[in-house]
């Protein structure tokens, strides 16, 4: 069975410049999410997709973040306009259950210069 | 909200040396507790998780945890550690963000270096 799949694994921009993220979760599981890594600091929580719907975006940094997940299939998650703190590792996990064991992708590494 | 606090940034051990991390978790109702490992170029992964039953949780590759509600901790042990134990280790809880909702919540990690 295929794990949860994260492209690109790195990507390097400029500030002011737009990345898209892409989520491909287990198949199967409704539960989506997207956490971020800053160096140095703990993973923290972005936000939770139920199939195509957000259920909880509280940890999104601001408006300059933006995720969609259409058709409750894979996830995308955009920067827009980047900075610099936008720097870090993306992690994406899905679940088949809501707080049950969570599987994780490899991890987006994302420099913005 | 819930927060999780792991004792140690950093912890160099001896091949064949015992370990013990520490992992205090904030009371949130009921809780879900879990310990991920990220091996160096690999992602995160499952290592033992506690929902109910017996406070002392046997997970994979020799680990085990053990649940001390009147601690709020749940620290993770291996007796013996070996070489291929090197890599960071996250503890986890499933509880209430800010917004209201559940979702999981880690600790700063700890990174164990296994000398042989």
């Amino acid at each position: 069975e295929a794990g949860v799949t994260q492209f690109p694994s790195h990507s390097v921009i400029e500030k002011g410049q737009t990345v898209t993220l892409r989520c491909d979760p287990i198949s199967g599981h409704d539960n989506l999410y997207w956490y971020r890594r800053v160096m140095g600091k703990e993973i923290k929580f972005l936000l939770h997709f139920v199939k195509e719907s957000k259920q909880d975006e509280s940890g999104m940094p601001n408006n300059r973040f933006l995720a969609e997940r259409t058709g409750g299939t894979y996830s995308t998650l955009k920067v827009q306009p980047a900075e610099l703190e936008d720097s870090g590792v993306y992690f994406c996990a899905s679940s088949q259950d809501r707080g049950g064991e969570l599987f994780f992708g490899e991890g987006s590494r994302l420099t913005v210069l | 909200a819930q927060s999780v606090s792991q004792h140690n940034h950093h912890v160099i051990l001896s091949e064949a040396a015992s370990l013990e991390l520490g992992c205090n978790y904030s009371y949130g109702g009921t809780v879900n507790l879990f310990w991920y490992v990220q091996y160096p170029g690999q992602h995160l992964q499952l290592l033992l998780k506690y929902f109910s039953g017996d406070p002392l949780v046997k997970g994979i590759k020799g680990f085990e945890a053990e649940f001390i509600k009147s601690k709020f901790s749940f620290n993770l042990r291996k007796p013996s550690v070996q070489w291929s134990d090197t890599a960071e280790y996250f503890c986890a809880s499933f509880g209430k963000t800010d917004s209201g909702y559940s979702t999981l919540t880690f600790g700063k990690g700890t990174m164990l270096l296994v000398s042989p």
